[in-house]
């Protein structure tokens, strides 16, 4: 499998302008997790769904923030417009729910995010 | 709500070396599992042991072991034989059952010196 794959990797771009993050979590996983991290706050979760379904989304920070998943097999999160405060690390994760032994989180690489 | 707490941001320690991460939270649950992730200077996000809060046994993998103790809520993580591929940031991380949203402590940034 190819793990969790989020693109791009590092997006560079000046404040005002919309940012689209994509991720592709492992296929057979349920449930999807978008992560901010920064050095003053650590890692924070945005949003998380389960079963393509937003289930927790008072992480994300504001309404210019918005995140879909229109399948199991990809979601995005939307800046828009972006701030140059949104300049951090954003991590999707993906894992397997169920009743059962829990799986973990498998996190994707990480895309860099810039805003000028 | 739960809440994980690393309260050492920084730590340090030479190769061949034992080092004890320490990681508390708080919660009211009874059924959970506490993790232990790495993330190396490449930013991906590794996990390193798992535990699982009905098993008084602790997790152990490798050079890594836990130091689960469930009544002070407490969840260390022991690296025997640090190696300089240890050199990362390390987060403790809850996740009560059912259910699977996980909740980071701030993370320490361990060094290894050679």
């Amino acid at each position: 499998d190819a793990g969790v794959i989020q693109s791009p990797r590092h997006e560079v771009t000046e404040m005002g302008q919309e940012v689209t993050l994509r991720c592709k979590p492992i296929s057979g996983h349920n449930s999807l997790f978008w992560y901010r991290q920064t050095m003053m706050r650590g890692l924070e979760l945005l949003i998380y769904f389960n079963n393509n379904v937003p289930i927790d989304d008072s992480g994300m920070p504001e309404d210019r923030f918005s995140a879909k998943m229109p399948n199991a097999s990809f979601s995005t999160l939307k800046i828009q417009p972006s701030e140059p405060r949104d300049s951090a690390v954003y991590f999707c994760a993906s894992s397997h729910l169920s009743l059962g032994p829990q799986d973990e989180q498998y996190f994707g690489p990480g895309t860099r995010l810039t805003v000028t | 709500a739960q809440t994980v707490t690393q309260s050492q941001p920084e730590m340090s320690v030479q190769e061949a070396e034992t080092v004890t991460l320490s990681c508390t939270y708080d919660t009211s649950e009874n059924n959970y599992y506490l993790f232990w992730y790495k993330q190396p200077p490449s930013r991906q996000m590794i996990l390193v042991i798992r535990q699982e809060a009905y098993k008084q046994q602790n997790a152990t993998e490798n050079r890594f072991s836990v130091n689960f103790q469930k009544a002070a809520k407490s969840f260390s993580l022991k690296i025997s034989d640090s190696q300089l591929g240890d050199t990362a940031m390390y987060f403790c991380a809850f996740m009560k059952q059912p259910g699977n949203q996980f909740y980071f402590g701030t993370g320490t940034s361990l060094t290894v010196i050679p």
